[in-house]
């Protein structure tokens, strides 16, 4: 089993729409939790980075992280075609020398 | 200061034949990681340096791989007798040290290595 699993999708939504993303995990060391997104052949882009339990927010983005389920969450609002990427959650311990990724989710916003 | 850069972006090699990546990083950043990423997955960690020296290695580096990062600016990764199995997008990230290094550390474009 792998440290960290996230559905690989495709995850197809309206433009508007309201999308949830989501990451489970193994690993209770983990502290500090990341989302990337990456477009096709293209680097990850660091969205955003949530550090333990609890919400954060940037514009349409939001991650929340539920130790206690080791869960984690990436929602993302008013959906833009321009959102149609793979987003990889990410994560690691306040020690530790290396992200774990996930397998990536990869979401299309149609019109 | 752009970013992280990588070259070249595409490379194909015939199988057994060597090849290398380079990549520079943000210049004020002192830790430096290559990743690998195949298709449909996630990126593996391969190895990291923090500045000049190389802290460790992940056992998907086997000793056909090596990384070097001279006087700690950029680094560069070599593959030997490639093998088809090493077909990937290798990705490089650089950041800056202490715990809160790796929350913000930043990718490349990867080079994208196809052997035949």
């Amino acid at each position: 089993q792998k440290e960290v699993e996230q559905d690989p999708g495709p995850l197809s939504v309206p433009e508007g729409a309201i999308v949830s993303l989501n990451c489970t995990y193994s690993n209770s060391a983990f502290q500090y939790f990341m989302w990337y997104r990456q477009y096709s052949r293209k680097g990850p882009e660091l969205l955003m980075y949530t550090y333990s339990s609890g919400n954060k927010e940037d514009g349409r983005f939001t991650a929340q992280v539920d130790k206690s389920s080791k869960y984690i969450s990436l929602f993302i609002r008013d959906s833009q075609p321009s959102d149609s990427a793979t987003y990889l959650c990410a994560m690691t311990s306040g020690t530790a020398s290396k992200l774990t990724f996930g397998t990536g989710t990869r979401l299309q916003v149609t019109l | 200061d752009t970013g992280v850069s990588q070259n070249p972006r595409h490379k194909i090699t015939k199988r057994g034949q060597n090849v290398t990546f380079r990549c520079d990083p943000i210049s004020e950043h002192n830790r430096l990681y290559w990743y690998r990423q195949t298709l449909g997955q996630g990126p593996e960690f391969l190895t990291y340096f923090q500045n000049e020296a190389q802290l460790e290695k992940s056992r998907l580096l086997s000793d056909r791989f090596s990384a070097e990062r001279p006087k700690g600016s950029f680094s560069t990764l070599e593959i030997q007798r490639t093998e088809q199995g090493d077909s990937a997008m290798y990705l490089c990230a650089s950041s800056l040290g202490g715990a809160r290094g790796l929350t913000e550390a930043f990718f490349g474009q990867g080079t994208r290595l196809t052997v035949v």
